[in-house]
């Protein structure tokens, strides 16, 4: 049962243009979604987060935003710069998950200049 | 600070060996987390601790598989007879809860190839 699902494995944008990332879940428990960027042959990185008590949180270049009610959140990144190109991965977390993140599959985002 | 630091960085192994690896947390985070990823998938949670007590342990973790965080802080996991299918890479993660969020970050993992 995958309840968190990143339906697009890949994602090719133009330099300075806005990537969008999507991802889905189904658990209605899910209060806290993370962004994480992966590098080959590295660890995620965290990028941002938001809670379910707002719909939208910005740092920089990147935003997230919440939809609930359709159980969906999305990472804009504006511009896109070729040193975004990774692997993107969405993950949730719950009261009832017990601290754990539930990992989408991942989008690999290119960026090309 | 110098982040979540995991070692070794790879390790090659015959079936049947055991083999164990280490994290270091972000020091004073009070949880450690162990997650497994394979090719093409997103990270799946293993266990963790909150401080030294083992808290969640997946259905992933085998009996093959122990992980120990003797006095809260570097954590070990061990895996004993290995098999080809747990070739993965291992990472760790460490998170600082107080109240509300767990925001958790990640080593650059130990990447095991099991022959």
């Amino acid at each position: 049962d995958q309840q968190v699902k990143q339906n697009s494995p890949s994602l090719s944008v133009q330099e300075g243009r806005i990537s969008i990332l999507n991802c889905d879940y189904t658990n209605s428990m899910f209060d806290y979604f993370l962004w994480y960027k992966k590098y080959p042959a590295e660890g995620p990185t965290f990028l941002i987060s938001i809670s379910s008590i707002k719909d939208k949180n910005e740092d920089g270049r990147f935003t997230v935003f919440l939809n609930k009610s359709a159980k969906h959140l999305s990472l804009h990144i504006v511009p896109s710069q070729p040193g975004d190109s990774a692997v993107y991965f969405c993950a949730a977390s719950g009261n009832n998950q017990g601290g754990k993140l539930i990992f989408g599959q991942g989008t690999e985002l290119s960026v090309k200049p | 600070d110098t982040g979540v630091s995991q070692n070794p960085r790879h390790k090659i192994t015959k079936r049947g060996q055991n083999v164990t690896f280490r994290c270091d947390p972000i020091s004073e985070h009070n949880r450690l987390y162990w997650y497994r990823q394979t090719l093409g998938q997103g990270p799946e949670f293993l266990t963790y601790f909150q401080n030294e007590a083992q808290l969640e342990k997946s259905r992933l973790l085998s009996d093959r598989f122990s992980a120990e965080r003797p006095k809260g802080s570097f954590s070990t996991l061990e895996i004993q007879r290995t098999e080809q299918g747990d070739s993965a890479m291992y990472l760790c993660a460490s998170s600082l809860v107080v109240t509300g969020a767990d925001t958790q970050y990640f080593g650059p993992g130990t990447r095991l190839t099991v022959l």
